[in-house]
């Protein structure tokens, strides 16, 4: 079946650190991918998508690149700021099913 | 229109008890979708309504659970005879299907729901 599977967390960076989310994924089809981000409090806000493969999402400085051969679509961001912190999640669509499906999430704190 | 709400924020209820909540979808999407997030975990499908209809339900989705959508507009998620279980972040999302890949869903803010 369709999975994805991220790195746990938590992971705490200082800032204008460089942050790597790893993300692999498991698909049925030709899936689309998806981050989302999750600020405290909050619902969940999509960060940037991929939909076919070599296809690179960006947005906000952070970026990521839907690698078939690897299976994966690990985010990234140069130089992290206080205000990223919060929770990310990886998710997978795949056209002709109705369910998205996210990973567990991982948390990112930035400290000053 | 600013994107999907959800009513109320914060539900507390006794176990035993029903409750009922509220989403507002982006106004021209036709895709509504439930989830459920447990702490530490992401979002769980429950199910979804193409229109008005109901078209796959999760077998997450007990039956104490029942969601509709009249009119194919808001939609409601109620939960009878609550349980402990029931505990977590109700999330309410819509998209609009445009038959190809690329899709994406737009999530509210959720309901958090704490049975005690």
């Amino acid at each position: 079946g369709n999975s994805v599977t991220q790195m746990e967390g938590p992971v705490t960076l200082s800032e204008e650190a460089f942050l790597t989310i790893n993300c692999t994924y498991t698909a049925t089809g030709y899936p689309s991918l998806f981050w989302y981000v999750q600020y405290p409090g909050e619902g969940l806000q999509l960060l940037l998508k991929a939909t076919k493969a070599d296809d690179k999402g960006s947005n906000k400085g952070f970026e990521a690149t839907y690698r078939k051969e690897t299976t994966s679509f690990h985010l990234e961001k140069g130089s992290v700021q206080v205000s990223d912190s919060a929770v990310y999640f990886c998710a997978l669509g795949v056209q002709g099913n109705n369910d998205m499906r996210f990973g567990a999430g991982t948390r990112l704190t930035v400290k000053p | 229109d600013t994107g999907v709400s959800q009513n109320p924020r914060h539900k507390i209820t006794k176990r035993g008890q029903n409750v009922t909540f509220r989403c507002d979808p982006i106004s021209e999407h036709n895709r509504l979708y439930w989830y459920r997030q447990t702490l530490g975990q992401g979002p769980e499908f429950l199910t979804y309504f193409q229109n008005e209809a109901q078209l796959e339900k999760s077998r997450l989705l007990s039956d104490r659970f029942s969601a509709e959508r009249p009119k194919g507009s808001f939609s409601t998620l109620e939960i009878q005879r609550t349980e402990q279980g029931d505990s977590a972040m109700y999330l309410c999302a819509s998209s609009l299907e445009r038959g190809a890949q690329g899709y994406e869903q737009y999530f509210g803010p959720g309901t958090r729901l704490t049975v005690t």
